[in-house]
């Protein structure tokens, strides 16, 4: 079993849905990332959250500790939001090894 | 944009050649990273770097080595490529570790033929 689980792994959606990502995971955290990579590659950190909810824009990042889950909400979702999501965390051993999940591949048709 | 460069951004070489690829940043950032992302496996750590000349090993880190003799320079060698590090290959940067927001450069694609 991975480490870092995110579910769909891919999704389809209609312009304007509301989006949620899910990511579990295993281990202890000191911090969990959602990360966004475009097609053609560049991988962009949207969200870094060790408690809580952030907000920025249309994009909303909960996690729950207790339940080592994290969602990457996406409102009003737009063609410019079809993307790999990447969850990852950072285990509280002390290293610094992120692990990954394996993306999300989001398609909003228009 | 954090200023972040990666080169070559593309490379084909043969096996058993040796391969550098070069990671180089304007952040004056204590951490720098090398990972590699493959179909099915995400992004994996090779190695990072806490320091000048202080780095240390990932998950993926044989047959990789690394050298940081600058902040600013982050290189990853491949001593003797094979088949199974054609990859993209990724480095990052942040300012306090991977507990903080991690920066990531364009990426280098490399196939080993």
């Amino acid at each position: 079993k991975n480490e870092v689980e995110q579910s769909p792994q891919n999704l389809t959606a209609q312009e304007g849905e509301f989006i949620t990502i899910n990511c579990s995971y295993s281990v202890g955290i000191s911090a969990l990332h959602w990360l966004q990579q475009h097609p053609g590659g560049g991988i962009v950190s949207l969200f870094m959250l060790s408690s809580g909810k952030k907000k920025h824009g249309r994009l909303i990042a909960t996690i729950n500790i207790q339940e080592k889950h994290s969602s990457l909400h996406i409102t009003a979702s737009h063609p410019r939001d079809s993307a790999v999501y990447i969850c990852a965390v950072t285990s509280n051993f002390g290293n610094e090894k992120l692990t990954f999940g394996t993306g999300t591949r989001l398609t909003i048709i228009p | 944009d954090a200023g972040i460069t990666q080169s070559p951004r593309h490379k084909v070489t043969e096996t058993g050649t040796p391969v550098t690829l070069r990671c180089h940043q304007t952040e004056n950032h204590r951490y720098m990273y090398w990972y590699r992302q493959d179909p099915g496996h995400g992004l994996r750590l090779i190695h990072y770097s806490y320091g000048v000349k202080d780095t240390d090993k990932g998950e993926v880190s044989d047959g990789y080595s690394v050298s940081r003799s600058k902040t600013e320079d982050f290189l990853l060698t491949l001593e003797s490529a094979t088949s199974s590090q054609t990859s993209v290959y990724f480095c990052a940067i942040s300012k306090r570790g991977s507990s903080y927001e991690q920066y990531f450069g364009p990426g280098t694609r490399l196939t080993v033929t």
